[in-house]
């Protein structure tokens, strides 16, 4: 039972126009999301955040919504880099969870064309 | 990065064969995280510790074992391994505040790649 679902395996963009990767969660508890990249060979590493109790955060090219009634978060990346060429995983937690664990979804991989 | 080395980072060895893997951080992180890595499953908990000699399961612990004995380094063993747990292991720790680290965010190693044949 995955918690936390990415359903497009894989994405292409050119470059300069926008990213959007999506993610879907089915756990009402989970309070807080997370999303990470990781290049072949390197651990994933974290690239932005987002509450619940907010619905937009942004850092730079990069923003994540949140939609809590439609358990739905997005991640914009604009405009996208050939470097910005990585797979992306979405991670969710629970301020309630043991150990404040982290459930991940299976990643997209995502190809920015030159 | 959180100063997080994992070793080995390459291993290749034989079905029912004991292998350990470590990690092993710089800070003083009191939380720490055992994942594989699979193709269509992405990041799945093995194991973690909230401190000293204090661990507890995670989503796929059938098979392994852990052991902390310290703050700095967290072990995670394969007591007897199988080919389906070749894998990708990445070792996390949680981001403490009061170190100066993004709080409730995880921080990953560069991973250790084990191959069981």
């Amino acid at each position: 039972d995955q918690q936390v679902k990415q359903n497009s395996p894989s994405l292409s963009v050119q470059e300069g126009r926008i990213s959007i990767l999506n993610c879907d969660y089915t756990n009402s508890m989970f309070d807080y999301f997370l999303w990470y990249k990781k290049y072949p060979a390197e651990g994933p590493t974290f690239l932005i955040s987002i509450s619940s109790i907010k619905d937009k955060n942004e850092d730079g090219r990069f923003t994540v919504f949140l939609n809590k009634s439609a358990k739905h978060l997005s991640l914009h990346i604009v405009p996208s880099q050939p470097g910005d060429s990585a797979v992306y995983f979405c991670a969710a937690g629970g301020s309630s969870g043991s150990a404040r664990q982290l459930t991940f979804g299976s990643g997209t991989q995502l190809t920015v064309l030159p | 990065d959180a100063g997080i080395t994992q070793s080995p980072r390459h291993k290749v060895t034989e079905t029912g064969t004991p292998v350990t893997l470590r990690c092993h951080q710089t800070e003083n992180h009191r939380y720490m995280y055992w994942y594989r890595q699979d193709p269509g499953h992405g990041l799945r908990l093995i194991h973690y510790s909230y401190g000293v000699k204090d661990t507890d399961k995670g989503e796929v612990s059938d098979g392994y074992s852990v052991s902390r004995s310290k703050t700095e380094d967290f072990l995670l063993t394969l007591e007897s391994a199988t080919s389906s747990q070749t894998s990708v292991y990445f070792c996390a720790i949680r981001g403490d505040p009061g170190l100066g680290a993004k709080a409730d965010t995880q921080y990953f190693g560069p991973g250790t790649r084990l191959t069981v044949l």
